[in-house]
């Protein structure tokens, strides 16, 4: 069975750069989660999707992220315009039962903004 | 508000030895706790979780861990540490706010195995 995908593994930008970064979840997996890793820290969910809609988005900076899950399949992440504290390890992750259940993480995708 | 804490940041412990990697939480009702493992350069690994029944719970690799309600704990714990064990450890707890599940990470233990 494969894993969740991500990529690109890693992304340098200037700062006021715009990056998007995609994620395939297992398939079958209707939950999709983003997660944001910053460097010391632990992982702090940004969005949560339920198919292609959204059922948490509390702890997205919507000034600047966006994340889409159309067909309620793939995902992407953007950000636009970066700033330096979004340096961070951006995790895709996707489940069967919601957050109730185990968590299947994709690699991650580094983001460093200069 | 809801809170898992992992109060070290580094446990160092020798191969053989048994090792314990602790965590704690705050939340409302009844939690669903994990750990997960995440070695560098590498997403996060479900090690196991509790849910309900027996306290002690036994996953992955050999580690097991012990829920205790009163004292808001579930510490990780394996009877004889590797070498390979050495990797980044997170405790996480899954709780109900509003129209669904949310699940939150503490902050990381780094396990550290001496040869």
């Amino acid at each position: 069975e494969a894993g969740v995908a991500q990529s690109p593994r890693y992304k340098i930008i200037e700062k006021r750069q715009s990056v998007a970064f995609w994620c395939n979840p297992i398939s079958g997996h209707a939950t999709l989660y983003w997660y944001q890793q910053i460097l010391g820290q632990g992982p702090k969910l940004l969005i949560q999707f339920q198919n292609n809609g959204v059922v948490d988005d509390s702890q997205l900076p919507k000034d600047r992220f966006s994340a889409e899950r159309l067909k309620g399949v793939d995902s992407t992440l953007k950000i636009q315009p970066a700033k330096l504290e979004d340096s961070a390890v951006y995790l895709c992750a996707s489940s069967l039962a919601g957050a109730t259940g185990e968590l299947f993480f994709g690699e991650g995708s580094r983001l460093t903004v200069l | 508000a809801q809170s898992v804490a992992q109060p070290e940041d580094q446990v160092n412990v020798a191969e053989g030895n048994p090792l314990t990697v602790k965590c704690t939480y705050s939340v409302s009702g009844n939690p669903y706790l994990f750990w997960y493992v995440q070695y560098p350069n590498r997403g996060l690994q479900f090690l196991l979780k509790y849910i309900t029944g027996d306290n002690l719970v036994k996953g992955s690799y050999g580690f097991e861990a012990e829920f205790n309600k009163s004292q808001t704990s579930f510490h990780l714990k394996k009877p004889s540490a590797l070498v390979s064990d050495s990797a980044l450890y997170f405790c996480a707890v899954s709780y109900r706010g509003g129209a669904t599940n949310k699940l939150i990470f503490g902050t990381g233990t780094l396990l550290a195995v001496q040869p």
